[in-house]
């Protein structure tokens, strides 16, 4: 089982639309999570932190729901620059890999 | 602040060919990592380093050496080349271990032939 598990999607959305994006990780001892985004053949960049109270950013809210191991990250009225692949990363503290990523969920948000 | 530099972006190797890829970053990180990505595999840990002078081996070192001579550059060095280290390369800095933000270089694609 991977320790980051994501649905790869694609998902292709209409311009407007609300896409949700789920992921599950397998140590119940992570402590840190994490949205990342990937455009297309760039580096990943930090979206946005997870916290178990949720939280808000624009557009874009995140969810942890830490008893089941879920996090999700919900996207209101999709613009087409939201396309991109969308990493779920957890921090293991102690742990020396850090960072651990998911292999990512790919947006296309469609005019 | 030029944030992290990846050195080169493209390049392609024959079996057994080795080569440096280089990586810099002028923030004064102290965890500076290496991780390969592959097509629905997402990053992958190689090698990382927690400060000048310390390295360790992440998730899939072999084939990979490093060395962490100053706080800002981390190369990683692959000593004969392999078709199974096609992929795309990132360097990545945090001002320290256990730092929520990851800093990433450009990439370099890597063609093994």
């Amino acid at each position: 089982r991977k320790e980051v598990e994501q649905d790869p999607g694609p998902f292709n959305v209409p311009e407007g639309a609300t896409v949700a994006f789920n992921c599950t990780y397998s140590n119940s001892a992570s402590q840190s999570f994490f949205w990342y985004r990937q455009d297309c053949r760039k580096e990943p960049k930090l979206l946005m932190s997870v916290y178990s109270s949720g939280n808000e950013d624009g557009r874009f809210t995140a969810q942890l729901n830490r008893a089941s191991q879920y996090i999700s990250l919900l996207i209101r009225d999709s613009k087409l620059s939201d396309s991109a692949t969308y990493l779920c990363v957890v921090n293991l503290v102690g742990s020396a890999r850090q960072l651990t990523f998911g292999s990512g969920t790919q947006l296309t948000v469609l005019p | 602040n030029a944030g992290v530099t990846q050195t080169p972006k493209f390049q392609v190797l024959k079996t057994g060919q080795s080569m440096t890829l280089q990586c810099a970053q002028d923030m004064n990180h102290e965890y500076m990592s290496w991780y390969r990505q592959d097509p629905g595999m997402g990053l992958r840990l190689i090698h990382y380093s927690v400060g000048a002078g310390i390295t360790d081996q992440g998730e899939v070192p072999n084939g990979y050496n490093v060395s962490r001579s100053t706080t800002e550059d981390f190369p990683l060095r692959l000593l004969s080349a392999a078709p199974s280290q096609t992929s795309v390369y990132f360097c990545a800095s945090t001002l320290e271990y256990g730092d929520r933000e990851a800093f990433f270089g450009q990439g370099t694609r890597l063609t093994v032939v």
